[in-house]
């Protein structure tokens, strides 16, 4: 099976620009899940896509969002960027719902830098 | 917002020896999982033990869950380099606002040659 792929891998944007990251997971999980990586913050929890309905959403500002589609690919949006966001971001995916016993498997994340 | 808790925050061995994690967590839990994070890299999970269930095995792995005291280790035995990397606890819920994962901040194991 292939494995969760996250694109892009780099991103450079400028403050106030947004920007849209790319999420494919692993055929037939239907949970997709988002987090921001910061060496201040550790790994801070977004939100969580099911069948594509948002199940629940972290403690970010509303400029973070996000969608999925039917065939379970998830995009995540952050719009008006702040140096702030720069950050590891990483999903993950998983065959059920986020905590109900079922391994999360992570893609190797979008580095995203605001100038 | 972080559940979990690592100690220590760095770890440093000789090839071959033990490691120990632990992880502290602060609310009832489902279940609680460990990953492991190579420098800049995704989480890749090692272990998952259920909220019932007291120790787990997995090869050179061994976890033990303790819920009474919100605790949980990680041992790794018999290091080797190649198991040098950042090692996360995580905590499935539910929570009040609904389900997630929780991660705790990490402890960075550094095996030495």
């Amino acid at each position: 099976k292939a494995g969760v792929t996250q694109t892009p891998r780099y991103l450079i944007k400028t403050r106030g620009q947004q920007v849209t990251l790319s999420c494919s997971p692993i055929s037939g999980h239907r949970s997709v899940s988002w987090y921001q990586q910061t060496p201040g913050q550790g790994l801070q929890f977004l939100f969580e896509y099911f069948s594509e309905t948002q199940r629940n959403k972290g403690n970010f500002p509303g400029r973070f969002s996000g969608r999925q589609f039917s065939n379970s690919r998830s995009e995540m949006n952050v719009s008006t960027l702040e140096l702030g966001d720069s950050a590891l971001y990483l999903c993950a995916s998983s065959f059920r719902v986020l905590s109900y016993n079922s391994p999360l498997h992570f893609g190797n994340g979008t580095r995203l830098t605001v100038t | 917002s972080q559940q979990g808790e690592e100690d220590p925050q760095a770890l440093s061995i000789q090839e071959g020896e033990n490691a120990t994690m632990n992880c502290s967590y602060k609310t009832s839990i489902n279940n609680l999982q460990w990953y492991r994070q190579n420098s800049g890299r995704g989480l890749v999970h090692l272990i998952l033990i259920r909220s019932n269930e007291r120790e787990k095995h997995s090869g050179r792995l061994r976890v033990t869950l303790d819920t009474s005291k919100k605790s949980s280790s990680l041992l790794i035995t018999a290091s080797r380099a190649a198991d040098t990397a950042s090692y996360f606890c995580a905590t499935g819920g539910p929570w009040a606002r609904g389900n997630d994962m929780r991660f705790g901040a990490g402890t960075r194991l550094t095996v030495k040659p």
